[in-house]
């Protein structure tokens, strides 16, 4: 499996809402990435943990709260949004940290926020 | 001026032509990633680079270290290229902890 799985592939939810983004991947990849993209300009990257503990935080309203309960899983649960939090948002892994090893982006969940 | 700078901005091919697509940057890297990215869709990691050509199908990567400048090339351009080509640069040492840095993208369409 060379997969990096994004789900859902849609989101709408509303201010009030607590929903969670789910990726997978089962490469042994030891780092994930989660990054928000907004239409027409490239990712920016918001979390990443490598070994499943978190090693770094763009300074990320805590509305988001990353989870990597094994290896093989990350989540992003999203609490209090607001509608300039619509995006995609994408998960990305690696071999490990470091610019030395290839990334396998997912799909992205396009999240719209009324 | 940012770290990573792509040009063309935006290119319009007819099908069939050979397109390139650059890549300056100014920070020391490990590696250079070429990435694709069709409307509304996921990233697709096309090659990561360190030194020399890789070749993939239809599209070669080029990079020259001591220049800091990478090229992508495409030929005989086909409508399912139409996509966005990102320019990423890996980064020298670990405790930049994996972090990328995009250029801003070059939009390709290939007309019919």
């Amino acid at each position: 499996d060379t997969e990096v799985t994004q789900t859902p592939k849609h989101l709408v939810m509303g201010m009030t809402n607590k929903k969670s983004l789910k990726c997978e991947q089962h490469m042994g990849h030891r780092a994930m990435y989660w990054y928000k993209q907004k239409a027409k300009k490239p990712p920016e990257l918001m979390f990443v943990y490598s070994y499943e503990k978190l090693s770094i935080n763009e300074s990320v309203p805590s509305r988001f709260s990353p989870e990597c309960p094994n290896s093989s899983l990350l989540n992003l649960h999203l609490h209090a949004l607001q509608p300039e939090d619509s995006a995609l948002y994408l998960c990305a892994s690696s071999q490990a940290v470091g610019g030395y090893y290839g990334y396998t982006f997912g799909s992205g969940t396009r999240l719209t926020v009324v | 001026k940012n770290e990573v700078e792509q040009s063309p901005q935006n290119l319009t091919a007819q099908e069939g032509e050979f397109i390139t697509i650059n890549c300056s940057y100014s920070v020391g890297i490990s590696a250079l990633h070429w990435l694709q990215q069709h409307p509304g869709g996921g990233i697709v990691s096309l090659f990561m680079l360190s030194s020399g050509k890789k070749k993939h199908g239809r599209l070669i990567a080029t990079i020259n270290i001591q220049e800091k400048h990478s090229s992508l090339h495409i030929t005989a351009s086909h409508p399912r290229d139409s996509a966005v080509y990102i320019c990423a640069a890996g980064p020298m040492i670990y405790n930049q902890g994996g972090k990328l840095i995009f250029g801003q993208g070059t939009e390709l369409s290939v007309k019919p």
